[in-house]
């Protein structure tokens, strides 16, 4: 079975700019969850959805949004990028929500 | 608010020896408790998980324990090998209303020399 993919792994914007990031669930998975992971702030929740709805999200400003769509697979985008939004996003996949998550290898975004 | 703290920040030991890491939770409602591993350059890859109606549990050479009077839990790895050389994060979650967020730990780095 294959695992969760990411596209793209690798992203160089500049400030101002948008992103959009995707993410394609594990098989039969529908539960989707985004993370942050930066060296000062560690790995921090974004949001998560399940049967295209937000059900948690976690404390990011309105810049940061995202949607699944009916196959399960998701995108977050990020608006009017800034220098600390620089990190490596994380996408994880669960059958449902509340078992197993499992990551990505994530997107690599860098913000000049 | 929700906060996992993890230690030690660095570990290293010899190959063969066995490899402790601690991590403490603040949200007494918290009941699943995964371990991940995470190699340079590659997302964190699910190595054990406890939940909590369970006091331990074993796989190979890594084991977890919860202690949820203490919120606390533990990663043991035994006869460690040059290849389990990663960081180690500990997550909590409330999966009560099938929600997903983890809350990390800062993540341990782990060295086994040869």
């Amino acid at each position: 079975k294959a695992g969760v993919t990411q596209t793209p792994r690798y992203l160089i914007k500049t400030r101002g700019q948008q992103v959009t990031l995707s993410c394609s669930p594990i098989s039969g998975h529908r539960s989707v969850s985004w993370y942050q992971q930066t060296p000062g702030q560690g790995l921090q929740f974004l949001f998560e959805y399940f049967s295209e709805t937000q059900r948690n999200k976690g404390n990011f400003p309105g810049r940061f949004s995202g949607r699944q769509f009916s196959n399960s697979r998701s995108e977050m985008n990020v608006s009017t990028l800034e220098l600390g939004d620089s990190a490596l996003y994380l996408c994880a996949s669960s059958s449902s929500p509340g078992n197993e998550q499992f990551f990505g290898p994530g997107t690599r975004l860098t913000v000049l | 608010g929700e906060n996992v703290e993890q230690h030690p920040s660095t570990l290293s030991v010899q190959e063969g020896d066995s490899a402790v890491i601690k991590c403490t939770y603040s949200d007494s409602a918290s009941n699943y408790f995964p371990w991940y591993k995470q190699e340079l350059g590659k997302g964190p890859q699910l190595i054990i998980d406890i939940r909590s109606n369970v006091g331990e549990k074993k796989d190979q050479r890594i084991a977890v324990t919860l202690n949820k009077t203490a919120k606390h839990f533990s990663l043991h790895i035994t006869e460690t090998q040059p290849e389990d050389s990663a960081v180690y994060f500990c997550a909590a979650s409330k999966v009560s209303g099938g929600y997903n967020k983890l809350i990390f730990g800062a993540g341990t780095r782990l060295a086994v020399h040869p």
